[in-house]
């Protein structure tokens, strides 16, 4: 166990939905990073925070969004959602976000778009 | 240009034998890092070995080993005594230099499946 907690496990909803995809880090993990991972790209980094702000991004649509809380916890939000979107998401967190520091990934989401 | 590229789509292995699965990079950063982890098919990705591109020393953790050859820029994972339970996909990963802001991305490849025989 990661100590890396995702909600929901699996998600399936129509195009042209909203879904919101949670994300809970290892206890005194300050980063958190997401990733969407599909049979065609491979696995793709979206955009990583580090307490509450937002420190990278990559490959998001700007039909994503995200956010890190307070209380670290992270959502990531896809919007307008079309059948490529269809993939398992992944959140990974790391404690200091420095270039040794693995990621630590939850079990993912995986989304399903009909 | 691919920053990772893993050449084995699949890989057998018989239980109990070693197996090496490979990975070479791409980069110019002369601070790096390697990662391997291992997704098997109920999903998760797990952490497995990570090498710094300054270590001296091979990372080892437990049957896993990092061989890892600078000058050829290869990151090859050595699964010693396989077990059944090592079937999985396993990806390597390399995180370069910060980035603006100070993150560290690890970038993925395309992932080697390895099946272990009994």
């Amino acid at each position: 166990d990661s100590g890396v907690t995702q909600t929901p496990k699996h998600l399936i909803t129509a195009t042209g939905q909203r879904v919101t995809l949670r994300c809970s880090p290892r206890s005194g993990d300050l980063s958190v990073y997401w990733y969407q991972q599909s049979l065609d790209q491979g696995l793709q980094f979206l955009i990583q925070y580090y307490n509450g702000e937002e420190r990278a991004k990559g490959n998001i649509l700007e039909r994503f969004s995200a956010q890190q809380f307070p209380d670290l916890h992270s959502e990531l939000n896809l919007s307008s959602l079309e059948l490529g979107d269809s993939a398992l998401y992944f959140c990974a967190s790391s404690d200091r976000g420095t270039g040794d520091s693995p990621l630590h990934f939850g079990n993912g989401t995986r989304l399903t778009v009909t | 240009a691919q920053k990772i590229t893993q050449t084995q789509p699949g890989m057998f292995v018989q239980e109990k034998e070693a197996v090496t699965l490979d990975c070479t990079y791409d980069t110019s950063d002369p601070s790096y890092g390697l990662f391997w982890y291992k997704q098997p098919s109920s999903g998760e990705m797990i952490f497995l070995i990570y090498q710094g591109s300054y270590d001296q020393q091979n990372a080892t953790e437990g049957r896993y080993s990092l061989n890892f050859q600078k000058a050829r820029k290869s990151a090859n994972l050595v699964i010693s005594a396989s077990q059944l339970g090592d079937s999985a996909m396993y990806f390597c990963a390399m995180r370069e230099g910060p980035r603006a802001g100070g993150s560290y991305i690890p970038t993925f490849g395309r992932g080697t499946s390895l099946i272990v025989h009994p």
